[in-house]
């Protein structure tokens, strides 16, 4: 079945590492998303891509790095830099092209990032 | 700057009631978007209204879209348990095809 897989479902970091999610689709989508969530509030978007080996910050990219070396595969970095990272990270991927009744967000089932 | 503000946050209702969730965006969008999330879970895409008066139905839950108004409604009829979630809807933008999303609507339905 196609999907996203994000892992790991769980990470623990201590202040000052970098830590990597992983995120990988086999929907054939071209664009690609990272979402953090935080308890009682929307997402909100970090970084997105439409296109291998592009990508564009969103409202909250402080903190964070991605890369996109591959169409199926979007990983993304939370740096020292990022102050208060924990939080819940949802990866997303849509076809090509605009919105519409066809072309919505697909999710994965996220990652859980505790600083302790 | 788009804002979307989703009322009530938090409800509570009984198994066999009827309730409405509203969600309001602050500028021009014809595309809105309806998700529901389990605890700890991904989103789930529900309905997605893209015109003025569109209206969908699935089940016990039926969305709006009045962009005139800069409104949808989704609207719960004869609640069930299996409906408690946390529901959310998301504005598309103008601009870089993306999505505004509103804080999320956590539905508990008691038996």
């Amino acid at each position: 079945d196609g999907g996203i897989t994000q892992s790991p479902k769980y990470l623990f970091r201590k202040e000052g590492q970098n830590v990597t999610l992983s995120c990988e689709q086999n929907l054939n989508h071209d664009a690609m998303y990272w979402y953090r969530q935080d308890p009682g509030q929307g997402l909100r978007l970090i970084y997105y891509s439409q296109i291998v080996n592009d990508f564009q910050k969103g409202d909250i990219a402080e903190g964070y790095s991605v890369s996109r070396e591959k169409k199926e595969s979007f990983p993304l970095t939370v740096t020292s830099a990022q102050k208060n990272p924990t939080a819940f990270y949802l990866c997303a991927s849509r076809p090509q092209g605009a919105f519409s009744g066809a072309n919505v967000l697909t999710f994965g089932a996220g990652s859980r990032l505790t600083v302790l | 700057e788009l804002k979307v503000e989703q009322n009530p946050l938090f409800l509570s209702m009984q198994e066999g009631k009827n309730y409405t969730i509203y969600c309001n965006y602050s500028t021009t969008s014809d595309r809105l978007y309806w998700y529901r999330q389990d605890p700890g879970k991904s989103l789930e895409s529900l309905f997605v209204l893209l015109s003025n008066g569109a209206v969908k139905q699935e089940g016990r839950l039926m969305a709006s879209l009045d962009t005139k108004a800069r409104l949808s409604t989704l609207h719960i009829t004869a609640a069930v348990h299996d409906l408690s979630a946390t529901y959310f809807c998301a504005v598309l933008t103008d601009s870089n095809y993306q999505l505004i999303w509103g804080a999320g609507t956590k539905l508990i339905i008691k038996p």
